[in-house]
């Protein structure tokens, strides 16, 4: 069964504006990852947060992570049209090995 | 390219048959992980290797379903007596270490007629 759940399912927004996606899980996690699949590239890791964080960025990218409430929001900003793609959040337990993805939000970026 | 590599990327296949999917990982990754993902929905985790030795199963992977990396290198997922309900992108990934970053292949996508 799916861990996370993203929100919302689809997004559409022009170049330029700022996408916010949010994930919510539920057990306790290790670390939260953020991934991206077009049909170009596959699925590509964008960012890790870990457990004891609360906000990581890289490039464009903002991720925060809210362990009380099991949640997570990416923040990409200033989209281009390259960043259409589903994105999903995949949270890794104690583990350590398996990613247990959400069902992902479909990001449409018109120019 | 050193990225992670499968074959055949496309496969369809009569209900019934076996298939037989390879995964080549980074060089250096000595994890190894198979996903199963169908149309809208996330991937979902189906087996672990650390080496050689398989070290996890998910009960998604019922007992048509076997998976090898022989020498820790290359690992092959087989699908015996396929169903309809295999159809799914097959996808391999690999890492360095576990907690961190998982480097997907293309994918397999899987037809079953």
């Amino acid at each position: 069964s799916q861990q996370g759940e993203e929100d919302p399912q689809a997004l559409s927004i022009q170049e330029g504006e700022n996408a916010t996606m949010n994930c919510s899980y539920k057990t306790s996690i290790n670390n939260l990852q953020w991934y991206r699949q077009n049909s170009g590239r596959g699925l590509v890791h964008l960012i890790l947060i870990r457990s004891n964080e609360r906000e990581k960025h890289s490039g464009r990218l903002r991720v925060t992570l809210d362990t009380s409430k099991k949640s997570s929001s990416l923040l990409i900003t200033a989209s281009r049209a390259a960043d259409t793609a589903s994105y999903f959040c995949a949270t890794v337990g104690n583990s350590g090995y398996a990613l247990n993805f959400g069902k992902g939000t479909s990001l449409l970026v018109t120019p | 390219d050193t990225g992670v590599s499968q074959d055949p990327r496309h496969k369809i296949t009569k209900r019934g048959q076996n298939v037989t999917f390879r995964c080549d990982p980074i060089s250096e990754h000595n994890r190894l992980y198979w996903y199963r993902q169908t149309l809208g929905q996330g991937p979902e985790f189906l087996t672990y290797f650390q080496n050689e030795a398989q070290l996890e199963k998910s009960r998604l992977l019922s007992d048509r379903f076997s998976a090898e990396r022989p020498k820790g290198s290359f690992s092959t997922l087989e699908i015996q007596r396929t169903e309809q309900g295999d159809s799914a992108m097959y996808l391999c990934a690999s890492s360095l270490v576990t907690y961190n970053e998982q480097f997907f292949g293309p994918g397999t996508r899987l037809t079953v007629l």
